[in-house]
């Protein structure tokens, strides 16, 4: 079956940092990968999509490029702020399903500190 | 409103009682999905709609479980004679079509004591 595996948290950086959160995936067929974030007392919002091998997803300073070759879409941005600590989730969605039946990783909080 | 809808936010209960969560999704969306996140399992899918219709319910854990939605918009998850491992948070997301963003609520946090 289909799953997502993305580092453990929580991550813990100061403001300005580069921050990577890797996310690997195990899919039959080429799956829609998503990066998911849960802002403390909020619920799930999209951070970026790439459905396609090559593509890159890009949303507020963040950047993930589908990886078929290492089955990856790890997570970057290059200077953090206290505002992106959150929980951010790594999902896929299978080719034959919904965007919105997603196989979501275990999460990662990160932590940015002034 | 302008985004998903649930209620309510909070709800303890004995064990063994019935439970009814509501979900209002976006206005037009026709599809609508239920998810479970607990520590210990992370999220899960449950069940999926597509208007009234739920063409995937290989989600739901047990017979316990039961979703139905009507009017093609609200729907409710019920959960029967509930056990101290359904506490969790109950995350309800829809989407215009299959293949468009997914947005969520923010869930209802349910407690079986």
């Amino acid at each position: 079956g289909n799953s997502v595996t993305q580092m453990e948290g929580p991550v813990t950086l100061s403001e300005e940092a580069f921050l990577t959160i890797n996310c690997t995936y195990t899919a039959t067929g080429y799956p829609s990968l998503f990066w998911y974030v849960q802002y403390p007392g909020e619920g799930l919002q999209l951070l970026l999509k790439a459905t396609k091998a090559d593509d890159k997803g890009s949303n507020k300073g963040f950047e993930a490029t589908y990886r078929k070759e290492t089955t990856s879409f790890h997570l970057e941005k290059g200077s953090v702020q206290v505002s992106d600590s959150a929980v951010y989730f790594c999902a896929l969605s299978d080719r034959t399903d919904s965007w919105g039946k997603l196989q979501f990783g275990a999460g990662t909080q990160v932590v940015v500190t002034p | 409103g302008a985004g998903v809808s649930q209620s309510p936010s909070n709800k303890v209960t004995e064990k063994g009682k019935d439970v009814e969560l509501r979900c209002d999704p976006i206005s037009g969306h026709t599809a609508l999905y239920w998810y479970r996140q607990s520590l210990g399992q992370g999220l899960e899918f449950l069940i999926y709609f597509q208007g009234n219709s739920a063409p995937d319910k290989s989600g739901l854990p047990s017979d316990r479980f039961s979703a139905e939605r009507t009017g093609g918009s609200v729907s409710t998850l019920t959960i029967q004679r509930t056990q101290q491992e359904d506490s969790a948070v109950y995350l309800c997301a829809s989407s215009f079509t299959g293949h468009t963003e997914a947005f969520f609520g923010q869930g209802t946090r349910l407690t079986v004591v």
